[in-house]
C-alpha cells in the first residue's frame, strides 16, 4: 500500500511553455501533498504544501504564480509550471502525506519528473 | 530551530562491510517523528522506517537496523552485510506537527552510500 503516481516521469519543453505535473495518491486518500524541487547531488527542497479544497502553502522565495498548485481531490494534486525557462529545469518531486493507521503522517513520495527546458 | 545533521556526505564500503549512516537532529518539541528514505539512481525516494519520538525503542528489520537516542538526539542506520543494491543516497527528516502544523520535513542533506563489490 501507500503508492504515489507521478506523471510524466520526464518532458523536455521549449521556453516560455508551461508544462503540468500531476501526482497521485493511489490507495490512500491525501488531505496534504507536497511538491519539492531537487538539484543534482542535493537534498529535497519543499516548494509548497498542496492542501485539498484550499489554497496551497509556498515556501520562502517560492513564486506562487509561477509554480502553479491545485489539489482538487484526495488523490489528486497538480503542479504547472508556466512560463517555464532553462533555470526552472530540475527534479520535481511530490508526495503525499497518509492520513490514518499506524504510519499516520508519514510522506510516500512519487517516482519524480524531470523537466528539461530548451 | 529545527534542523537534521548528516555528517558524512559519502561513504564507501565493500561488499559485506557493515555501515552505519549517522543523524542528528535538532528540535525543540517534545513530539515529532524522525524518517529514514532511500534515494537510489532512479530518484525514487523509498521510505524505510518512521520513528516517533514517544518510541526509543530500536528496530531491526532484515540487514537493517535503526538506533534512536534521545539523549543524543541522534537516529542512526546501521546496514549489516552491504550488498551492491544498497548504494544510493540515504535522507534522515524530522517532522514536527506542533510547529510545521502541516508535519512538513526537515530533511538532512543525505549520505551518499557506495558498495563496491
Amino acid at each position: 500500500g501507500a503508492v504515489v503516481s507521478q506523471h510524466p516521469s520526464w518532458v523536455i519543453c521549449k521556453s516560455g511553455t508551461s508544462v503540468k505535473i500531476e501526482c497521485r495518491s493511489l490507495d490512500f486518500q491525501a488531505t496534504t501533498m507536497f511538491w519539492y524541487r531537487q538539484f543534482p547531488k542535493q537534498s529535497l527542497m519543499l516548494m509548497a504544501t498542496s492542501n485539498e479544497g484550499s489554497k496551497a502553502t509556498y515556501e520562502q522565495g517560492v513564486e506562487k504564480d509561477k509554480f502553479l498548485i491545485n489539489h482538487a481531490s484526495l488523490t489528486l494534486s497538480t503542479l504547472t509550471v508556466t512560463s517555464a525557462h532553462p533555470e526552472d529545469s530540475s527534479f520535481y518531486i511530490c508526495s503525499a502525506r497518509h492520513n490514518s493507521g499506524a504510519l499516520i503522517n508519514t510522506q510516500y513520495f512519487g517516482p519524480g519528473t524531470r523537466l528539461t527546458v530548451l | 530551530a529545527q534542523k537534521v545533521t548528516q555528517a558524512q556526505t559519502e561513504i564507501s564500503v565493500v561488499e559485506k562491510e557493515d555501515v552505519t549512516l549517522d543523524c542528528v537532529y535538532e528540535t525543540r518539541d517534545t513530539t515529532y517523528y524522525l524518517f529514514w528514505y532511500k534515494q537510489p539512481p532512479s530518484g525514487e525516494l523509498v521510505f524505510l522506517i518512521r520513528r516517533n519520538s514517544f518510541d526509543e525503542q530500536n528496530e531491526i528489520s532484515g540487514r537493517y537496523s535503526w538506533n534512536f537516542q534521545k539523549s543524543t538526539s541522534s537516529f542512526n542506520f546501521t546496514i549489516t552485510a552491504s550488498q551492491v543494491v544498497d548504494s544510493a543516497v540515504y535522507f534522515c527528516a524530522l517532522s514536527e506537527p506542533a510547529t510545521s502544523g502541516t508535519y512538513k520535513y526537515i530533511f538532512g542533506t543525505g549520505t551518499r552510500l557506495k558498495v563496491l563489490a
